[in-house]
C-alpha cells in the first residue's frame, strides 16, 4: 500500500511570501492531520480533518494559515504571508483507526 | 492545555548501554504511542499501549504505560548505533476521532 505523499520536500521563501504544501493520504483514510514540527521538538497539531470537515483547528494561526481538504482526499496547507518563525517541517498524517501514518514532511525555510 | 513532557531531552551513550526515556503528563490518555523519527523522515510508529499498567516488548525495547494512563516509559537494552534518532511519545484523546498530543521529544545518540 502506498504511504502518505507530501510535496514539495523542501521550500525556501522570503518572509511575507506565500507558500502551499500538498498531501495525498493513504487511500481510504478518513482522518487527515497537519502538524508543524520545529527543529528538535515534537510535532504540534495544526488542523485535523475527518473526510472533508474540520474536526480541530484550535492551534492553526488563522490570520495567516489556511487548509482545505476538497472531496475528502488530498489536502493543501497554505501560509500567507510567511514569517521567520514559520520555519519548520510540516508533516501530514492520515489514519483510519488509532494508528496514524506520516509522510516525510516538507521542510520550510523562511529567510 | 495538555502537555507531555519527555526526559531526558538529549541522551548520548555508548553502544551496549541501557537507557530509559520517560513521558509524563497530568492528563489521562486513552492510549499512548511511541514513535522514532530519523532526520528528513516522518515519525514511524513503534508501539501503542492501551491499558493502564500494560507492558509491551519489541526486541530490545520495552514500553510501559502507567497505571493511571498518564505516563509511560521506554527502556532500551544494549543500545546499538541503529537506535539513534528522535523518540516521541504521543497521547491519544478520543472524542469521535483520535487526536494526538506529542511529547517534547528525546534525541538519542548511540556511539559505536
Amino acid at each position: 500500500e502506498a504511504g502518505v505523499a507530501q510535496s514539495p520536500r523542501y521550500k525556501i521563501i522570503e518572509k511575507r511570501q506565500s507558500v502551499a504544501f500538498w498531501c495525498n493520504p493513504i487511500s481510504g483514510h478518513a482522518t487527515l492531520y497537519w502538524y508543524q514540527q520545529i527543529l528538535g521538538q515534537g510535532p504540534k497539531l495544526l488542523i485535523q480533518f475527518q473526510n472533508n470537515g474540520v474536526v480541530d483547528d484550535s492551534q492553526l494561526p488563522k490570520d495567516r494559515f489556511s487548509a482545505e481538504r476538497l472531496k475528502g482526499v488530498d489536502s493543501t496547507l497554505k501560509i500567507q504571508p510567511a514569517k521567520l518563525e514559520d520555519s519548520a517541517v510540516y508533516l501530514c498524517a492520515s489514519s483510519s483507526t488509532r494508528y496514524q501514518y506520516f509522510g516525510a514532511g516538507t521542510r520550510l525555510s523562511v529567510l | 492545555t495538555q502537555l507531555l513532557e519527555q526526559s531526558p531531552q538529549f541522551l548520548s551513550i555508548q553502544e551496549g548501554e541501557n537507557l530509559t526515556v520517560y513521558c509524563n503528563s497530568s492528563s489521562v490518555f486513552s492510549s499512548l504511542q511511541w514513535y522514532r523519527q530519523e532526520p528528513g523522515e516522518g515519525p514511524v510508529l513503534l508501539v501503542t499501549v492501551v491499558t493502564g499498567g500494560e507492558v509491551k516488548k519489541l526486541k530490545r525495547l520495552t514500553f510501559q504505560f502507567g497505571d493511571a494512563r498518564k505516563d509511560s516509559s521506554l527502556h532500551i537494552t544494549a543500545a546499538q548505533p541503529g537506535d539513534t534518532g528522535l523518540y516521541l511519545c504521543a497521547g491519544a484523546i478520543t472524542s469521535g476521532t483520535y487526536k494526538y498530543i506529542f511529547g517534547t521529544g528525546t534525541r538519542l545518540k548511540v556511539l559505536a
